[in-house]
């Protein structure tokens, strides 16, 4: 089955920086990737998505790149706040089926103003 | 409109019994997804179900975890003679339909604690 790893486990960045996360997938016919936020006390909710047959997609500081050769996906978060703290997950989908995601580990981003 | 609710939110019970968790989806979501959140883990995937469909039970970790639907309404997720690695956040998530145009959208979950 699917295995995501995602790294790194946590990110300490200052208001204004710039944020990467990074996840790898093993199997190759996965074709769809979204990125989850989970905020304290809260469920995950879908904050940007990509499928394979697109590079990268963009929505305001938010990015999310794909390269499907090297089965990687990143998440790039631009002009951090702290209102972008939280956990961040990663998920990988094979889609045309029941839409199961194999889900990373997670990442706690912490903004400090 | 009301998101997916899940009761109750907190859940601490003794090793051997058993717990009833319980999620209301969206109104008019067909799919309905239980999954387990483990400390310092990602998500994995329990059941699901779509529709009058058999569920897809691939993920039950156990004979113990089972779970039910009514229709397009109400599910509850049992867990009997509970375990302490049982421990975790139980989280539901619904769907218009299953695929990846429908978004999934999570309830707050059900912390449950086994002593």
């Amino acid at each position: 089955g699917e295995n995501v790893e995602q790294h790194p486990s946590t990110l300490s960045v200052q208001e204004g920086d710039s944020a990467v996360i990074k996840c790898t997938y093993s199997d190759s016919a996965s074709n769809y990737f979204p990125w989850y936020k989970q905020e304290l006390g809260k469920g995950p909710q879908l904050i940007i998505d990509i499928r394979s047959n697109v590079g990268e997609k963009k929505d305001q500081r938010i990015a999310v790149t794909l390269n499907k050769t090297a089965k990687h996906f990143s998440l790039h978060i631009t002009e951090t706040q702290p209102e972008d703290s939280a956990v961040y997950f990663c998920a990988a989908i094979l889609s045309g089926g029941s839409y199961i995601p194999t889900f990373g580990r997670g990442t706690s981003l912490i903004v400090h103003p | 409109g009301a998101g997916v609710s899940q009761s109750p939110s907190n859940k601490v019970t003794e090793k051997g019994k058993d717990v009833e968790l319980r999620c209301d989806p969206i109104s008019g979501h067909t799919a309905l997804y239980w999954y387990r959140q483990r400390l310092g883990q990602g998500l994995e995937f329990l059941i699901y179900f779509q529709g009058n469909s058999a569920p897809d039970k691939s993920g039950l970790p156990s004979d113990r975890f089972s779970a039910e639907r009514t229709g397009e309404s109400v599910s509850t997720l049992t867990i009997q003679r509970t375990q302490q690695e049982d421990s975790a956040v139980y989280l539901c998530a619904s769907s218009l339909l299953a695929g990846v145009a429908y978004e999934q959208y999570f309830g707050p979950g059900t912390r449950l604690t086994v002593t």
